[in-house]
């Protein structure tokens, strides 16, 4: 069974600090890893989606590593905003192209 | 950008009654489209893939006659809860792909969800 698994699964800042979150997968057989956002009640945003052959991808003030063979990736949030308070999900893409999600973790960011 | 949408966004229903959800591609046509369901605090497990113009592949422990998936066009996929009770309360989001999904490539946009409680 595929499992993805994230830590922690919430998280509380004061604005201004760095958001790190983590995201591990027991199969390293991937074709890509998505992570979203997810604001409560509603349904998903997808913030980056890094492809298995890539290290790391960015969007302004995200940024996403993947490390395959650890079976890793991390997502960092620079310069946190009240605003980045959400969910944030892990989704792991297989070669049954089905997407295996993490559970997430809830972010607080405290003016 | 591709757009997915979902009607209701909220249903209240008695327990026994059944409840039809609609999932659109606004911008795209959906060649295969995924249901999910999450619990709170839960990951989003996936219920069925369907693909237009054929039946639905059910994940394992999902009853397919409880959950009834309709793809019948390229737009447009439902999903009906069947003499539903409350433990089938939940949050239901579909997402849409363009592609068949066969490479493992095609980018799946999710929509807004729907939050059924069962009375």
């Amino acid at each position: 069974k595929q499992e993805v698994t994230q830590i922690p699964a919430a998280l509380s800042v004061p604005e201004g600090e760095n958001l790190v979150l983590n995201c591990s997968f027991t199969d390293s057989a991937i074709y890509n890893l998505q992570w979203f956002r997810q604001d409560p009640g509603k349904g998903l945003t997808s913030l980056l989606l890094i492809q298995s052959s890539q290290r790391e991808q960015t969007s302004g003030r995200l940024n996403a590593s993947l490390d395959k063979s650890s079976g890793r990736s991390t997502l960092y949030i620079a310069a946190s905003q009240p605003g980045d308070s959400a969910t944030y999900l892990c989704a792991v893409r297989y070669p049954d192209y089905k997407l295996s999600f993490g559970a997430g973790t809830t972010v607080t960011v405290r003016a | 950008g591709a757009v997915v949408s979902q009607h209701p966004s909220r249903v209240i229903c008695k327990s026994g009654t059944s409840v039809k959800i609609e999932c659109r591609s606004l911008d795209f046509q959906a060649t295969t489209m995924f249901w999910y369901r999450q619990f709170p605090k839960k990951s989003l497990m996936l219920m069925a893939t369907s693909n237009e113009g054929s039946k639905a592949t059910y994940e394992q422990g999902v009853e397919k006659d409880k959950f009834l998936i309709n793809h019948a066009s390229l737009t447009l996929s439902t999903l009906t809860v069947t003499s539903a009770h409350p433990e089938d309360s939940s949050f239901y989001i579909c997402s849409a792909s363009e592609g068949s999904g066969e490479w493992g490539t095609d980018t799946q946009y999710f929509g807004p969800g729907t939050r059924l409680t069962v009375l």
